[in-house]
């Protein structure tokens, strides 16, 4: 089993709130991903990163911001929050080598902006 | 139009039936396919991965590509209702990192005992 986490399971946060999900992962693991995925419909790429200090945005546009200080920790942050942010946001790595094949997930953060 | 189109069900099947989920893709770089397998409130996990056409077997699971079609399957024999979840088809056109995954909405499939 995967370990990578994701804290908060689920936020329900007002309008204008800055927010921050956290993702962690214990596997040594160098690339990370969030993805976006609402109901009935695909996951959407939103940040990505490929090691310490580096982060990339994905195919799809987002206001969140994403940093990478340390390997093992990948926090999404929101500066302020609104209702077409809710959401659930999934947190990924993969194993350093293997290219994006084998991509280990957490077990998600739901988002409801009020 | 979509990259990879996969019908969101819900799909729902007896206990021990053959179970078939199918995507289409439109772009003929993909390589690399992949199933994932995500139970309500989980993330999606890795059940296969296959590289360009031909089967994969994985004890109860097969997974088929036919490049030419544009056409993946999945095949579950001896469904369980532990297999009950929403499966995602995946594709990427290189195994290289700077390779990036699509994925499919995801088909429901409920497995009555």
């Amino acid at each position: 089993e995967a370990d990578i986490y994701q804290t908060p399971r689920y936020l329900v946060i007002g309008t204008g709130k800055k927010i921050t999900l956290e993702c962690s992962q214990t596997m040594g693991h160098d690339k990370m991903y969030w993805y976006q995925q609402d109901p009935g419909m695909e996951l959407h790429l939103i940040h990505y990163s490929y090691g310490v200090n580096s982060t990339e945005k994905g195919d799809l546009s987002s206001e969140s911001t994403v940093s990478r200080i340390r390997t093992e920790h990948f926090p999404l942050t929101l500066e302020s929050a609104r209702p077409s942010h809710t959401s659930q946001y999934l947190c990924a790595s993969s194993e350093p080598g293997t290219g994006e094949e084998t991509q280990y997930f957490g077990p998600g953060t739901r988002l409801l902006v009020l | 139009q979509k990259e990879v189109e996969q019908d969101p069900g819900p799909l729902s099947v007896p206990e021990g039936a053959i179970v078939s989920l199918n995507c289409t893709y439109s772009n003929s770089a993909f390589q690399y396919f992949m199933w994932y397998r995500q139970y309500s409130r989980k993330g999606p996990e890795l059940l296969m991965y296959t590289y360009s056409s031909g089967n994969k077997e994985d004890g109860r699971f097969t997974a088929q590509v036919d490049k030419s079609s544009k056409y993946i399957s999945l095949f579950i024999r001896d469904s369980q209702p532990s297999d009950s979840a929403t499966y995602l088809c995946a594709m990427s056109k290189s195994y290289s990192s700077a390779s990036k995954i699509i994925f499919g909405s995801g088909t429901r499939l409920s497995i009555r005992p």
